[in-house]
């Protein structure tokens, strides 16, 4: 059974710091790998998709890595700012068109 | 292009009703999914529907039901509701492919359910 866990579950820097999130998974048979964005109350935004083939999607200030082989996906936001303050969840999409979630990492970031 | 639309946002209801949800996808997409977001077990899978027919289910009781029409808008159905029930309903849309890994998922900004 899929297991995806999160790293840590609270994060608080400074503007203007480089950072990075984790993402564990335990069974790399994969279709996907999303990371979303979500403020409080609200829904989800898709930020990066990275096929299961590919190893690394950019997209701005944001990077997002993959390896299959070790279970691991991170997301790299450079130059963090106020604005980047939410939860950031990543979601594996299994063979059966389902995506299995992370609890998340709460991302604050201060003024 | 309008993005994927839930109503209603905000339903409160008492245990024992049952409640439907819609959610109307992007246009063009044929995928539709459903998943409960709990502050306890945070986002499970409920189901998933492409093309009016139910593809995939999660661990879910038989009193969450959910059907998809021929325009891709989407229904879900609770029936006798319980407190456990309250929670964000999200639906996602996606075009559905089904080669490769290349679906995107968008999803709505979800309907709060409160049961008292």
């Amino acid at each position: 059974k899929q297991e995806v866990t999160q790293i840590p579950a609270a994060l608080s820097v400074p503007e203007g710091e480089n950072l990075v999130l984790n993402c564990s998974f335990t069974d790399s048979a994969i279709y996907n790998l999303q990371w979303f964005r979500q403020d409080p109350g609200k829904g989800l935004t898709s930020l990066l998709l990275i096929q299961s083939s590919q190893r690394e999607q950019t997209s701005g200030r944001l990077n997002a890595s993959l390896d299959k082989s070790s279970g691991r996906s991170t997301l790299y936001i450079a130059a963090s700012q106020p604005g980047d303050s939410a939860t950031y969840l990543c979601a594996l999409m299994d063979s059966s068109y389902k995506l299995i979630f992370g609890s998340g990492t709460r991302l604050l970031v201060r003024p | 292009k309008a993005g994927v639309t839930q109503t209603p946002r905000y339903l409160i209801k008492t245990r024992g009703q049952q409640v439907t949800l819609s959610c109307s996808p992007i246009s063009g997409h044929r995928s539709v999914s459903w998943y409960q977001q709990t502050p306890g077990q945070g986002l499970q899978f409920l189901f998933e529907y492409f093309s009016e027919t139910q593809r995939n289910k999660g661990n879910f009781p038989g009193r969450f039901s959910g059907r998809q029409f021929s325009n891709s808008r989407s229904e879900m159905n609770v029936s006798t509701l319980e407190l456990g029930d309250s929670a964000l309903y999200l639906c996602a849309s996606s075009l559905g492919a089904t080669a490769g890994g290349t679906d995107t998922q968008y999803f709505g900004p979800g309907t709060r359910l409160t049961v008292l």
